[in-house]
Formats: structure tokens, sequence, C-alpha cells
């Protein structure tokens, strides 16, 4: 296991489809975070896991996203009737939720809504 | 709310230059503090992570202090090569174990 893992690379789609995304996380890491970023801004957070719990929504996590996490391995991250303001690149990172609670970042998904 | 700041936002240098790169945070109440590099359309690259009870993490060229009386951190690069040109941003947890973000420095270091 080399690092964090993200599928699909790139997507485009039509505004008003449904897209998801995964996220492979560094094995044993029981921390997963899902964060949106814009070109020539900082990550901004949406959500976050701590197994297979979802602990934490940003307000930036409208209706139409959601993530999840099932038996705590990898995450799904789904956005539904999309809209061209979606469109960004988005990161999942983990860690393994000690003291440190240092961040791995896999490469993202960069998504077009036309 | 925690709000994170980084200056300059763009940094040019010739090679082989010292520089300093600086995050500033609102809220010193922090337990670590995370400096990541990013090449452009890529993932984060995790440099430094400095526990709040640290006043320096050293890695290679790259060191990091961190003063949270403060609200201040900053990266040091010596001897910068080419391949040093990125965007750095740090981070800072924000109330719990989500994370908040600068807006990055963008960094191009000519040959």
């Amino acid at each position: 296991d080399t690092g964090v893992s993200q599928d699909p690379r790139h997507k485009i789609t039509k505004r008003g489809q449904n897209v998801t995304f995964r996220c492979d996380p560094i094995s044993e890491h029981n921390r997963l975070y899902w964060y949106r970023q814009t070109l020539g801004q900082g990550p901004e957070f949406l959500t976050y896991f701590q197994n297979e719990a979802q602990l934490e929504k940003s307000r930036l996590l409208s209706d139409r996203f959601s993530a999840e996490r099932p038996k705590g391995s990898f995450s799904t991250l789904e956005i539904q009737r999309t809209e061209q303001g979606d469109s960004a690149m988005y990161l999942c990172a983990s860690s393994l939720g000690l003291a440190s609670n240092e961040q791995f970042f896999g490469p993202g998904t960069r998504l077009t809504v036309l | 709310k925690q709000e994170v700041t980084q200056i300059p936002a763009a940094l040019s240098v010739p090679e082989g230059e010292n520089l300093v790169l600086n995050c500033s945070f609102t809220d010193s109440a922090i337990y670590n503090l995370q400096w990541f590099r990013q090449d452009p359309g890529k993932g984060l690259t995790s440099l430094l992570l400095i526990q709040s009870s640290q006043r320096e993490q050293t890695s290679g060229r790259l060191n990091a202090s961190l003063d949270k009386s403060s609200g201040r951190s900053t990266l040091y690069i010596a001897a910068s090569q080419p391949g040093d040109s990125a965007t750095y941003l740090c981070a800072v947890p924000n109330y719990g174990q989500n994370f908040v973000f600068g807006p990055g420095t963008r960094l191009s270091v000519l040959p």
C-alpha cells in the first residue's frame, strides 16, 4: 500500500447528472477526510469519518452531497444533480487518528460540470 | 472560527537563495500544524507536522517553526532549487478533527 488513492482522476459531466467518487485510504488509517479545492484556494473541509462513523460535516456539504464509508475502509462521495459551481478538485486524506493526526492526501478527482 | 492566512501570496527567487514562507492563524489553541506542498493539478504532499509542544521540525533543507502564542508558523527553505517550485500550504485544526488551510504561497525558483 503506497498511499491514498482516488478514482476517477478526472470526471466531466453535464449539469443535473449524479457523480460518485471513490477514495481508498492508507491501510490501518481509521480517519478519512474529504475536501474541495477551487483554483487558487486552499482545500476546504467537507466531511470526516472515524472508521465508518461520519463525525463532522461542513455547511458546504449541501443536501445534494452524501458521503459513506462502509465497513470503515474505502469511502464514496456522491453529488446529486450537479451544478456548475460544483466544478472543483475533490481531495481525500487519511490519518492514523493518533494525537499527531498527520494527514496524507490522495491525488484528487477533478470534476468539471458543463 | 479558525482563519489562516499566508504571506506572501507569490514569491519568485533565483536558485540557491534561502527563503521564508509565513503562516498566521487566529486561534492559538491548536495541537499541531502541518505544512504541505502542492504541484499544479496534483494532490498535497505532507512536508512537516509540528506538534503544539514543539517549536521546530526539520526535514532535509526544510525547517518549520511554530509560535502558538503569536499565532504564527514559518517554513524556511534553504538553498532553493527549481524543483522546489510549487504552492506551499499550511493547515491547522479547527476546533475538532477537521483542518483549515491557508490560501497558499506560490513559489517559483528560477534556474
